[in-house]
């Protein structure tokens, strides 16, 4: 299966305090994407990493990939209780495939 | 610059009725996808769409789904006699280009649609 897998699978942490959310997947990709999804609604994109790159940076998202290890890490700094989503792993694979593989998400919940 | 559209948000369907959701891209976009979530799920890829072409539907059922995109209109997903099992969120996305050959794509998703089969 090519499928990301993401962990914790659920996470709860105080406001202000940083979340770490992990992904591993399987085959070779050509860059793997961060979404949240607020409970019920669609998904929101937060962020693309390209298989060259190791870390990337927007506002208080750090993504880290190590393609050597098949795996990719979201941190959140300074957790907001408005944080509090579904936050999934998205990869786009070499070898000719348009779709998009998600894991089974990590559910944060950010106490205020 | 509106984004994916997608209607019905919310659609109740009776066992053996046929479900029809409704997807319009982004403007400019013309590669659809479509992907079913089910509960505490990620979200599992159906069918890759360009205009008046499915480009690759490994994520179908073989039975009962269709989906189409045709020159003027939504892209549609359409469920024929609809069970239990196919209630579910179905997202829709749009990209501008294909993902193949580059990795600086992404797809943008709708709202999604929520069908619930009783």
């Amino acid at each position: 299966s090519q499928q990301g897998e993401e962990d914790p699978q659920a996470l709860s942490i105080q406001e202000g305090e940083n979340a770490t959310m992990n992904c591993s997947y399987k085959t070779s990709i050509n860059n793997l994407q961060w979404y949240r999804q607020n409970s019920g609604r669609g998904l929101v994109h937060l962020i693309l990493i390209r298989s060259n790159e190791r870390e990337k940076h927007s506002g208080r998202l750090r993504v880290t990939l190590d393609t050597s290890k098949k795996s990719s890490s979201l941190l959140i700094t300074a957790s907001r209780a408005a944080d509090t989503a579904s936050y999934f792993c998205a990869t786009a694979f070499q070898g000719g495939s348009e779709k998009l593989v998600f894991g089974k998400g990590t559910k944060l919940t950010v106490n205020p | 610059n509106a984004g994916v559209m997608q209607n019905p948000r919310h659609l109740v369907r009776r066992r053996g009725q046929e479900a029809r959701l409704r997807c319009s891209p982004m403007k400019g976009h013309s590669h659809v996808y479509w992907y079913r979530q089910l509960p505490e799920e990620g979200l599992k890829f159906m069918v890759y769409l360009q205009k008046e072409n499915i480009i690759d539907e490994s994520g179908m059922p073989k039975e009962r789904f269709s989906a189409e995109f045709p020159k003027e209109g939504p892209s549609i997903l359409r469920i024929q006699q609809v069970v239990r099992g196919d209630s579910a969120a179905y997202f829709c996305a749009s990209s501008k280009t294909s993902l193949l050959g580059t990795s600086r794509e992404t797809q943008y998703f709708g709202p999604g649609t929520r069908l619930l089969v009783l």
